[in-house]
């Protein structure tokens, strides 16, 4: 069974550009979380999706971001106009279940979309 | 607001010899859960362990151990037997038991460098 798929694995980019993330969850999975974690920082957690409806998008930083889950399978996340400070590995999870955990819905990650804003 | 701290940024440990990784957290809930997360290089992300906080029985899993001090809000992970593919980033993360959904809060991690 595939995993949890991002894309790109590395993107670099101007300040002022556009960039767009994409994450495959599992196939089935309803729930999809975007964190982000900055060089040295915590991983942050930015929004959750349950299918194509935003459950929570309390940790989306400002309207330069933004995300879509059309149809409740994959999902992109947009930066428009990336600043300096977007730079950061930005991770997808998906689970199964309302709570996550091992047995009840364990949070599976996809490797990271590493972002660099020069 | 939860937050998870972990105070070592990187440590490192002789193969088959055993390391213990150090995190404490703050809240004001009772009812909550506690992970591991380890990263391996250019790899996802794996659970490794979880802690349900009214469970006073240590989680094991395999060589992965936990030492939970509830009253302490402490933390650490156990790793014994080192292998070098125990190689990767370690978070340590937070979860409060709610019937809906609610995120993880994650620690800054620990680097994890298992020496031949």
């Amino acid at each position: 069974e595939a995993g949890v798929t991002q894309f790109p694995s590395h993107s670099v980019i101007e300040k002022g550009q556009t960039v767009t993330l994409r994450c495959d969850p599992i196939s089935g999975h309803d729930n999809l979380y975007w964190y982000r974690r900055v060089m040295g920082k915590e991983i942050k957690f930015l929004l959750h999706f349950v299918k194509e409806s935003k459950q929570d998008e309390s940790g989306m930083p400002n309207n330069r971001f933004l995300a879509e889950r059309t149809g409740g399978t994959y999902s992109t996340l947009k930066v428009q106009p990336a600043e300096l400070e977007d730079s950061g590995v930005y991770f997808c999870a998906s689970s199964q279940h309302k709570l996550a955990g091992v047995g009840t819905g364990e949070l599976f990650f996809g490797e990271g979309s590493r972002l660099t804003v020069l | 607001a939860q937050t998870v701290t972990q105070s070592q940024p990187e440590m490192s440990v002789q193969e088959a010899e055993t390391v213990t990784l150090s995190c404490t957290y703050d809240t004001s809930e009772n009812n909550y859960y506690l992970f591991w997360y380890k990263q391996p290089p250019s790899r996802q992300m794996i659970l490794v362990i979880r802690q349900e906080a009214y469970k006073q029985q240590n989680a094991t899993e395999n060589r992965f151990s936990v030492n939970f001090q509830k009253a302490a809000k402490s933390f650490s992970l156990k790793i014994s037997d080192s292998q070098l593919g125990d190689t990767a980033m370690y978070f340590c993360a937070f979860m409060k038991l709610y019937s809906g959904n609610t995120p993880l809060v994650f620690g800054k991690g620990t680097r994890l460098s298992v020496i031949a």
